[in-house]
């Protein structure tokens, strides 16, 4: 069974903190992608991470993916009150089938 | 195009009864995908769809689910004879590949 393990699942800081959100497995992904997912609405994409070792930058959010493409964090610089809502990870599954795997996910609450 | 739609948005039925949910994709996008998921986890995989082909169900797609897609465009879900553990959000996405899905606002169904 593949499974994704996201840590850590609740956070609360005070805006300006930064903060590291990490995501684990066993297994070998294709690729993996991060979400942010608002309640009552459906998981937008963040971003995309397919080579191992490959760091992406979105504004203050920092996306890394393992060398050995197993694992992934999410790194966000000065957290905002914006930045409040569920970060979800998700590996591709090798196959070309685009089935993914989600993590059970980590909510972020920043305080004004 | 204006994403992915799901309709309706939220559904309250009694055990035991049958019901539809509908699915129309980014209509470029030749995948499509359902998943489900409950309060505090990640989604979970349901079913995929390559154009109007079922290329995959999750074994948690029981005898009382069923999916189509006919002619490969918009796709429903129907759940037979609800029970109380049915009760979850049903998102649907689509893609064109691998790199990240499109998800619609997902529909939120209550079996009391």
């Amino acid at each position: 069974t593949q499974l994704l393990e996201q840590s850590p699942q609740f956070l609360s800081i005070q805006e300006g903190e930064n903060l590291t959100v990490y995501c684990n497995s066993s297994s070998v992904f294709s690729s993996l992608q991060w979400y942010r997912q608002e309640p009552g609405e459906g998981p937008v994409l963040l971003v995309t991470v397919v080579t191992g070792g490959e760091v992406k930058k979105l504004k203050r959010l920092t996306f890394q993916f393992g060398d050995a493409r197993k694992d992934s964090s999410l790194h966000i610089t000065a957290a905002q009150p914006g930045d409040t809502g569920l970060y979800l990870c998700a590996g591709a599954m090798p196959g070309n089938t685009g089935k993914l795997i989600f993590g059970q996910g980590t909510t972020l609450q920043v305080k004004p | 195009d204006t994403g992915v739609s799901q309709d309706p948005r939220h559904k309250i039925t009694k055990r035991g009864q049958n019901v539809t949910f509908r699915c129309d994709p980014i209509s470029e996008h030749n995948r499509l995908y359902w998943y489900r998921q409950t309060l505090g986890q990640g989604p979970e995989f349901l079913t995929y769809f390559q154009n109007e082909a079922q290329l995959e169900k999750s074994r948690l797609l029981s005898d009382r689910f069923s999916a189509e897609r006919p002619k490969g465009s918009f796709s429903t879900l129907e759940i037979q004879r609800t029970e109380q553990g049915d009760s979850a959000m049903y998102l649907c996405a689509s893609s064109s590949t691998e790199d990240g899905y499109t998800f619609g606002s997902g529909t939120r169904l209550t079996v009391v």
